[in-house]
């Protein structure tokens, strides 16, 4: 069975800094791999997604992802940190059930606070 | 356009009313998703649509009874609820695919449900 562990339930960093959440995963298959972003009373929102190909994934709002097999990680980063990126983010690993769609599994969430 | 819609934002129910939550998607997807989601959790699968058809069932009670009348129509028939039923409902949508970069779920804001 796939798994997604985030290390950090709550991570606080400051206006401008570097943010970094830390997602790893557990799969016997090439992964599909997502990040998805939760704004207080919201819906999830997709970040970006690993599927294929290029390791370096570039998503929405600056962020980027980089699939590591060898670490079996996909950490999330941001340059500078914005007041609007305070929320919970989600790393997520995608399971195909044959035509039946696919089940995502989601890790426990981390919950980004900027501080000004 | 990736817009999942649900209906409605919020709904307060008694342990003995009968009441349905509705999602709807227009990107032409064919697969369609029911998650279940309490409070700093991350989201949990209820059920899997697939061409209109139940696929995945997550062992949920039959209290909840979902629908799927055509391939842009999910419901969610709710009766004799228990307040841990609480929660935020989130609906999402895929394409039915095999392949893992077509299996992106987008998701809806979410039905905020309190059961008195």
């Amino acid at each position: 069975a796939q798994s997604v562990t985030q290390l950090g339930s709550h991570v606080s960093v400051s206006e401008g800094a570097l943010v970094l959440l830390r997602c790893n995963y557990s799969s016997s298959v090439p992964p599909y791999l997502f990040w998805y972003v939760q704004y207080p009373n919201q819906g999830l929102q997709l970040l970006l997604k690993y599927t294929t190909g290029a390791t370096l994934v570039k998503g929405i709002n600056g962020f980027e992802a980089e699939f590591k097999k060898s670490e079996t990680s996909f950490h999330l980063t941001k340059p500078s940190a914005h007041m609007s990126d305070a929320a919970e983010y989600f790393c997520a690993v995608s399971q195909l059930f044959k035509a039946a769609g696919n089940k995502l599994t989601f890790g426990g969430g981390t919950r980004v606070l900027v501080k000004p | 356009d990736t817009e999942v819609t649900q209906t409605p934002k919020h709904l307060v129910m008694g342990m003995t009313n009968k009441k349905s939550l509705k999602c709807e998607q227009h990107m032409g997807h064919r697969a369609m998703y029911w998650y279940k989601q309490k409070a700093k959790k991350p989201p949990e699968l209820m059920f899997v649509y697939s061409y209109e058809k139940l696929s995945i069932n997550e062992s949920v009670p039959s209290r909840f009874s979902p629908e799927c009348p055509n391939s842009s129509l999910l419901n969610l028939h709710l009766h004799a609820l228990q307040p841990e039923d609480s929660a935020l409902y989130l609906c999402a949508s895929s394409q039915s695919s095999l392949s893992g970069g077509l299996s992106t779920q987008y998701f809806g804001p979410g039905t905020r449900l309190t059961v008195l």
